[in-house]
């Protein structure tokens, strides 16, 4: 089954430094990968995906995300976390059933201190 | 509008009732997703629908639950005779282009809060 992991339930970070939220993936054939974030009481809002090509993609709000295969993962990043940037965050994959069906992960609580 | 909305925002109801929870899509997109929200069982696909039909509905957890697509745009996700594990944020998502396009993003609304109680 095609399925993507996220390890870490929350992640802390102060603002100003660097942030990585972790995910990883399995998957038959190319993967297709996505990282969304939701707000509290708020949908789910794109930030980025993977589709082919560099393996670094960049997204909105700063972010970015590095495929790399030979450890299938598809790690989130900022290079300056901002307090604002507290929030859950969800790596995908879209499975290849015919259409674009996404599978997501457990959710990441980023948490971002002043 | 600019993105994809939903309502209500917040449905409280009592177990046994019917409920109807409806999505507005992008204008112009010919693919809209149900997913569902809840503590236990995280983001979990629930239906697909292109255009007015629903080629995958193996996400829906029970025949109580049923969905629409009229005219290509708005859907409505019916759910009969609730019960309390049905307590979730329901969310949909639209996106432009049909099937497995590398181009096809998901686009989500605000999603609806439901209270079974």
């Amino acid at each position: 089954a095609q399925s993507v992991a996220q390890p870490e339930d929350q992640v802390n970070v102060a603002e100003g430094n660097p942030l990585t939220v972790k995910c990883t993936y399995s998957v038959s054939g190319n993967p297709y990968l996505f990282w969304y974030v939701q707000y509290p009481n708020r949908g789910l809002q794109f930030l980025l995906k993977y589709i082919t090509g560099d393996n670094l993609v960049k997204g909105s709000y700063g972010f970015e995300a590095e495929f790399n295969k030979s450890q299938t993962s598809f790690h989130l990043k900022k290079p300056s976390a901002l307090v604002s940037d507290s929030a859950l965050y969800f790596c995908a994959v879209r499975v290849n059933t015919g259409f674009q069906k996404l599978v997501f992960g457990t959710g990441t609580r980023l948490l971002v201190s002043p | 509008g600019a993105g994809v909305s939903q309502s209500p925002s917040n449905k409280v109801t009592e177990k046994g009732k019917d409920v109807e929870l409806r999505c507005d899509p992008i204008s112009g997109h010919t693919a809209l997703y149900w997913y569902r929200q809840s503590l236990g069982q995280g983001l979990e696909f629930l239906i697909y629908f292109q255009g007015n039909s629903a080629p995958d509905k193996s996400g829906l957890p029970s025949d109580r639950f049923s969905a629409e697509r009229t005219g290509g745009s708005v859907s409505t996700l019916t759910i009969q005779r609730t019960q309390q594990e049905d307590s979730a944020v329901y969310l949909c998502a639209s996106s432009l282009y049909p099937g497995l396009a590398r181009r096809e993003t998901q686009y989500f609304g605000p999603g609806t809060r439901l209270l079974v109680l």
